[in-house]
C-alpha cells in the first residue's frame, strides 16, 4: 500500500511568520505531486503542484521536492490568519493509473 | 472552463437505507473521475477512481459501489447504508496523464442516522 505521511499538528505559527509544512511519500516513481488547501467544511483546493527536484514558487507559497529522499515541503512566506487551514499532500501514484493519493493533512493556525 | 457539479451538499439518511450521490463534470472530456471520503478530522480516503466510462477501479472493501454511464458522470451509490458510511464525500476530476491535478466538488456531506 503506498502512503503519504504527514504531521498533523496542528502547526502553529505567528501572523508572518514563515510556516513550513511537510511531507514523505513510499512510492519511489511517483512523478507529480500537489498541495491542496482545506478550510473547515470545504473541499479542498489546489494552491500548488510540483514535479521537478527543486524549488517552486508562486507568490508566498514554495514548494519544495527531493525525489532521492521522497520528500515534498510547502513553506509560506508572511503567513497570514487567512492562511488557517488544513494542507494536504498528494502524490500521484507512478503506476500511471490516475490514482492520486492523500495524506492525513497538516492543520495550520496563523495567530495574529 | 471546466465545472464539476456535486449535489447534494447536505444528507441525512437512515440506516439500511440506499444512496446515489451524482457528479457531472463540463467543459472537458474524457476525465479521471474520483470518489473520495473524509471522515470526521481526517484525510482523504480514495473510495474509487475512473479513468473513462465502464472502467471502476476499488480503492477500499465496502458496501459502496460507483459507475460512470457517461463520460462526465460519476455516481456513488449504497444499496444499504451503515452507521460508519457517515462523511464528507468528495468527487474529483482530473486530465488524463502523469502530471495532471485533481479539481473538486463541493462535496456531500452524509450523515447515516
Amino acid at each position: 500500500q503506498k502512503e503519504v505521511e504527514q504531521n498533523s499538528g496542528p502547526l502553529s505559527v505567528p501572523e508572518g511568520a514563515i510556516a513550513s509544512l511537510n511531507c514523505t511519500y513510499s512510492d519511489r516513481g511517483s512523478q507529480s505531486f500537489f498541495w491542496y488547501r482545506q478550510y473547515s467544511g470545504k473541499s479542498p483546493e489546489l494552491i500548488m503542484s510540483i514535479y521537478s527536484n527543486g524549488d517552486k514558487e508562486d507568490g508566498r507559497f514554495t514548494a519544495q521536492l527531493n525525489k532521492a529522499s521522497q520528500y515534498v515541503s510547502l513553506l509560506i512566506r508572511d503567513s497570514q490568519p487567512s492562511d488557517s487551514a488544513t494542507y494536504l499532500c498528494a502524490v500521484k501514484e507512478s503506476s500511471n493509473t490516475g490514482k492520486l493519493i492523500f495524506g492525513q493533512g497538516t492543520t495550520l493556525q496563523v495567530k495574529p | 472552463s471546466q465545472t464539476i457539479h456535486q449535489w447534494p451538499a447536505t444528507l441525512v439518511q437512515p440506516v439500511g437505507s440506499p444512496l446515489s450521490l451524482e457528479c457531472t463534470v463540463e467543459g472537458t472530456s474524457n476525465p479521471n473521475l474520483y470518489w473520495y471520503r473524509q471522515a470526521a478530522g481526517r484525510g482523504l480516503q480514495l473510495l474509487f477512481y475512473s479513468v473513462g466510462i465502464g472502467q471502476i477501479s476499488s480503492e477500499v472493501p465496502q458496501n459502496l459501489s460507483a459507475s460512470r454511464p457517461q463520460d462526465r458522470q460519476f455516481i456513488l451509490s449504497s444499496k444499504k447504508l451503515l452507521l460508519s458510511d457517515s462523511g464528507f464525500y468528495l468527487c474529483a476530476w482530473g486530465r488524463g496523464g502523469w502530471n495532471t491535478e485533481a479539481f473538486f466538488g463541493q462535496g456531500t456531506r452524509l450523515t447515516v442516522v
